[in-house]
Protein backbone atom coordinates (compact mmCIF):
# COMPACT_ATOMS: atom_id res chain seq x y z
CA UNK A 1 0.00 0.00 0.00
CA UNK A 2 0.84 3.66 0.01
CA UNK A 3 3.25 4.49 2.58
CA UNK A 4 5.12 7.65 3.61
CA UNK A 5 9.02 7.52 4.83
CA UNK A 6 10.64 9.99 6.92
CA UNK A 7 13.81 10.48 8.83
CA UNK A 8 13.70 10.23 12.24
CA UNK A 9 14.69 13.11 14.85
CA UNK A 10 14.91 14.85 16.68
CA UNK A 11 17.03 17.17 14.25
CA UNK A 12 18.56 19.83 16.48
CA UNK A 13 19.78 22.98 14.61
CA UNK A 14 21.47 26.50 15.50
CA UNK A 15 19.25 29.69 14.40
CA UNK A 16 19.44 30.70 10.77
CA UNK A 17 21.16 27.36 10.15
CA UNK A 18 19.87 25.24 7.04
CA UNK A 19 17.01 22.75 7.21
CA UNK A 20 16.50 19.81 5.20
CA UNK A 21 14.31 16.99 6.25
CA UNK A 22 13.92 14.29 4.03
CA UNK A 23 10.90 12.35 3.02
CA UNK A 24 9.84 9.50 0.34
CA UNK A 25 6.64 7.86 -0.81
CA UNK A 26 5.71 4.60 -2.26
CA UNK A 27 2.49 5.28 -3.72
CA UNK A 28 0.41 3.86 -7.05
CA UNK A 29 -0.41 6.34 -9.43
CA UNK A 30 0.18 10.00 -8.73
CA UNK A 31 -0.14 11.01 -5.19
CA UNK A 32 -0.71 14.73 -3.20
CA UNK A 33 2.28 15.22 -1.33
CA UNK A 34 1.61 17.60 2.05
CA UNK A 35 3.78 18.83 4.95
CA UNK A 36 1.85 19.35 7.75
CA UNK A 37 3.48 21.29 11.34
CA UNK A 38 2.18 20.48 14.84
CA UNK A 39 3.36 23.26 17.15
CA UNK A 40 3.55 22.32 21.02
CA UNK A 41 0.21 21.99 22.21
CA UNK A 42 -1.65 23.05 18.92
CA UNK A 43 -3.29 21.12 16.03
CA UNK A 44 -2.09 19.77 12.76
CA UNK A 45 -1.31 23.03 10.19
CA UNK A 46 -0.87 22.85 6.47
CA UNK A 47 2.36 23.85 5.81
CA UNK A 48 2.63 23.55 2.30
CA UNK A 49 1.77 20.56 -0.86
CA UNK A 50 2.68 19.86 -3.80
CA UNK A 51 0.16 18.00 -6.51
CA UNK A 52 1.98 16.82 -9.54
CA UNK A 53 5.77 15.98 -10.26
CA UNK A 54 8.22 19.02 -10.51
CA UNK A 55 5.81 21.22 -8.48
CA UNK A 56 6.94 23.16 -5.86
CA UNK A 57 4.95 24.17 -2.22
CA UNK A 58 6.33 27.02 -0.19
CA UNK A 59 5.38 28.69 2.63
CA UNK A 60 7.21 30.66 5.42
CA UNK A 61 10.28 29.88 4.04
CA UNK A 62 9.85 26.48 3.63
CA UNK A 63 10.07 24.92 0.94
CA UNK A 64 9.15 21.37 -0.88
CA UNK A 65 10.01 20.21 -4.38
CA UNK A 66 7.41 17.30 -5.71
CA UNK A 67 10.59 14.86 -7.10
CA UNK A 68 8.53 11.74 -9.24
CA UNK A 69 12.12 9.92 -10.25
CA UNK A 70 13.00 9.94 -6.86
CA UNK A 71 10.05 9.77 -4.77
CA UNK A 72 10.99 12.48 -2.90
CA UNK A 73 9.41 15.82 -1.27
CA UNK A 74 12.63 17.11 0.96
CA UNK A 75 11.54 20.03 3.20
CA UNK A 76 14.19 23.33 3.25
CA UNK A 77 14.70 26.02 4.86
CA UNK A 78 17.38 28.07 4.48
CA UNK A 79 17.65 30.02 7.79
CA UNK A 80 15.67 28.46 10.85
CA UNK A 81 14.65 30.56 13.71
CA UNK A 82 13.48 29.10 17.28
CA UNK A 83 9.98 29.64 16.80
CA UNK A 84 10.16 27.27 13.61
CA UNK A 85 11.05 24.28 16.98
CA UNK A 86 7.87 21.91 15.94
CA UNK A 87 6.97 18.08 14.71
CA UNK A 88 6.57 18.44 11.33
CA UNK A 89 4.65 15.31 9.23
CA UNK A 90 5.13 14.40 5.89
CA UNK A 91 2.08 13.01 4.35
CA UNK A 92 0.05 12.12 1.16
CA UNK A 93 -3.26 11.41 -0.48
CA UNK A 94 -4.11 9.56 -3.67
CA UNK A 95 -6.38 9.24 -6.51
CA UNK A 96 -9.40 6.93 -5.40
CA UNK A 97 -8.30 7.35 -1.70
CA UNK A 98 -10.98 9.73 -1.05
CA UNK A 99 -8.59 12.03 -0.07
CA UNK A 100 -7.21 10.05 3.26
CA UNK A 101 -4.09 10.96 4.10
CA UNK A 102 -0.99 8.45 4.71
CA UNK A 103 1.25 10.31 7.15
CA UNK A 104 5.10 9.70 7.72
CA UNK A 105 5.74 9.60 11.61
CA UNK A 106 7.47 13.09 11.59
CA UNK A 107 10.63 14.92 12.85
CA UNK A 108 10.93 16.77 15.76
CA UNK A 109 12.98 19.63 15.00
CA UNK A 110 14.50 21.67 18.00
CA UNK A 111 15.80 25.09 17.39
CA UNK A 112 18.66 26.49 19.92
CA UNK A 113 19.93 29.76 19.87
CA UNK B 1 -13.40 32.27 10.77
CA UNK B 2 -13.86 29.99 13.34
CA UNK B 3 -11.40 26.43 13.16
CA UNK B 4 -12.28 22.97 14.06
CA UNK B 5 -13.20 22.58 17.56
CA UNK B 6 -12.65 19.67 19.67
CA UNK B 7 -13.99 18.40 23.43
CA UNK B 8 -12.28 17.83 25.55
CA UNK B 9 -8.93 18.32 25.12
CA UNK B 10 -7.24 15.81 27.75
CA UNK B 11 -9.55 12.66 29.56
CA UNK B 12 -8.48 9.94 31.76
CA UNK B 13 -10.06 6.95 32.35
CA UNK B 14 -9.46 3.25 33.03
CA UNK B 15 -9.38 0.73 30.84
CA UNK B 16 -12.86 -1.35 30.20
CA UNK B 17 -14.58 2.09 30.74
CA UNK B 18 -16.46 3.81 28.21
CA UNK B 19 -15.48 7.51 26.59
CA UNK B 20 -16.83 9.80 24.03
CA UNK B 21 -15.21 12.51 22.27
CA UNK B 22 -16.57 15.41 19.98
CA UNK B 23 -15.98 17.45 17.49
CA UNK B 24 -17.46 20.44 15.38
CA UNK B 25 -15.70 21.11 11.95
CA UNK B 26 -15.56 24.63 9.94
CA UNK B 27 -18.56 25.81 9.13
CA UNK B 28 -20.04 24.52 5.83
CA UNK B 29 -17.30 21.91 5.03
CA UNK B 30 -18.95 18.99 4.34
CA UNK B 31 -16.28 16.22 5.05
CA UNK B 32 -15.27 15.49 8.53
CA UNK B 33 -12.55 13.03 9.41
CA UNK B 34 -11.17 10.87 12.81
CA UNK B 35 -7.99 10.45 12.88
CA UNK B 36 -5.96 8.96 15.75
CA UNK B 37 -2.48 9.44 16.34
CA UNK B 38 -0.75 6.97 18.81
CA UNK B 39 2.98 8.11 20.50
CA UNK B 40 5.54 8.44 18.07
CA UNK B 41 3.69 7.51 15.04
CA UNK B 42 1.99 10.20 12.09
CA UNK B 43 -1.83 10.07 12.18
CA UNK B 44 -4.14 7.02 11.14
CA UNK B 45 -7.47 7.64 9.65
CA UNK B 46 -10.04 6.01 11.74
CA UNK B 47 -13.03 7.39 9.89
CA UNK B 48 -14.36 9.50 7.39
CA UNK B 49 -17.89 11.23 6.87
CA UNK B 50 -19.19 13.30 3.67
CA UNK B 51 -22.08 14.64 5.31
CA UNK B 52 -24.49 12.10 7.14
CA UNK B 53 -22.71 9.43 5.23
CA UNK B 54 -19.80 7.18 6.09
CA UNK B 55 -16.95 7.13 2.93
CA UNK B 56 -14.09 5.12 4.85
CA UNK B 57 -13.99 2.85 7.85
CA UNK B 58 -12.02 0.76 7.18
CA UNK B 59 -9.69 0.69 9.83
CA UNK B 60 -11.87 1.71 12.67
CA UNK B 61 -11.97 -0.77 14.96
CA UNK B 62 -15.62 -1.75 15.13
CA UNK B 63 -15.75 -4.12 18.06
CA UNK B 64 -15.28 -1.08 20.04
CA UNK B 65 -15.14 2.24 18.55
CA UNK B 66 -18.03 3.70 16.85
CA UNK B 67 -18.73 7.17 15.34
CA UNK B 68 -21.40 9.24 14.06
CA UNK B 69 -22.14 12.86 12.52
CA UNK B 70 -25.72 13.87 12.89
CA UNK B 71 -27.15 16.07 10.33
CA UNK B 72 -24.16 16.43 8.81
CA UNK B 73 -22.40 18.72 11.23
CA UNK B 74 -21.21 17.72 14.57
CA UNK B 75 -19.74 14.26 15.35
CA UNK B 76 -18.66 12.21 18.09
CA UNK B 77 -16.70 9.32 18.39
CA UNK B 78 -16.64 6.72 21.01
CA UNK B 79 -14.64 4.02 22.61
CA UNK B 80 -16.20 1.43 24.47
CA UNK B 81 -14.63 -0.33 26.40
CA UNK B 82 -11.52 1.09 26.14
CA UNK B 83 -8.01 -0.27 26.29
CA UNK B 84 -4.39 0.48 27.14
CA UNK B 85 -3.83 0.47 23.94
CA UNK B 86 -6.37 3.23 22.59
CA UNK B 87 -3.93 5.65 24.23
CA UNK B 88 -3.65 8.16 21.61
CA UNK B 89 -4.42 11.78 20.84
CA UNK B 90 -8.05 11.69 18.56
CA UNK B 91 -7.28 14.30 15.86
CA UNK B 92 -10.52 15.61 14.28
CA UNK B 93 -10.13 17.27 10.83
CA UNK B 94 -13.02 18.97 7.97
CA UNK B 95 -12.70 19.69 4.10
CA UNK B 96 -14.50 21.96 2.29
CA UNK B 97 -15.94 18.81 -0.20
CA UNK B 98 -13.89 15.98 0.70
CA UNK B 99 -14.11 14.88 -3.50
CA UNK B 100 -10.84 15.99 -4.70
CA UNK B 101 -7.22 14.07 -3.44
CA UNK B 102 -5.83 17.70 -3.32
CA UNK B 103 -8.11 19.42 -0.56
CA UNK B 104 -6.77 20.59 2.49
CA UNK B 105 -7.73 19.32 5.52
CA UNK B 106 -8.45 21.73 8.87
CA UNK B 107 -7.39 19.98 11.68
CA UNK B 108 -8.53 20.67 15.60
CA UNK B 109 -6.34 20.65 18.50
CA UNK B 110 -6.95 16.92 19.44
CA UNK B 111 -8.09 14.81 22.57
CA UNK B 112 -5.42 13.66 24.39
CA UNK B 113 -6.46 10.06 26.06
CA UNK B 114 -4.99 8.52 28.61
CA UNK B 115 -6.20 4.63 29.35
CA UNK B 116 -4.81 3.23 32.70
Amino acid sequence: GDSVTQMEGPVTLSEEAFLTINCTYTATGYPSLFWYVQYPGEGLQLLLKATKADDKGSNKGFEATYRKETTSFHLEKGSVQVSDSAVYFCALTFTGGGNKLTFGTGTQLKVEL
Amino acid sequence: EAGVAQSPRYKIIEKRQSVAFWCNPISGHATLYWYQQILGQGPKLLIQFQNNGVVDDSQLPKDRFSAERLKGVDSTLKIQPAKLEDSAVYLCASSLTGTGYQETQYFGPGTRLLVL
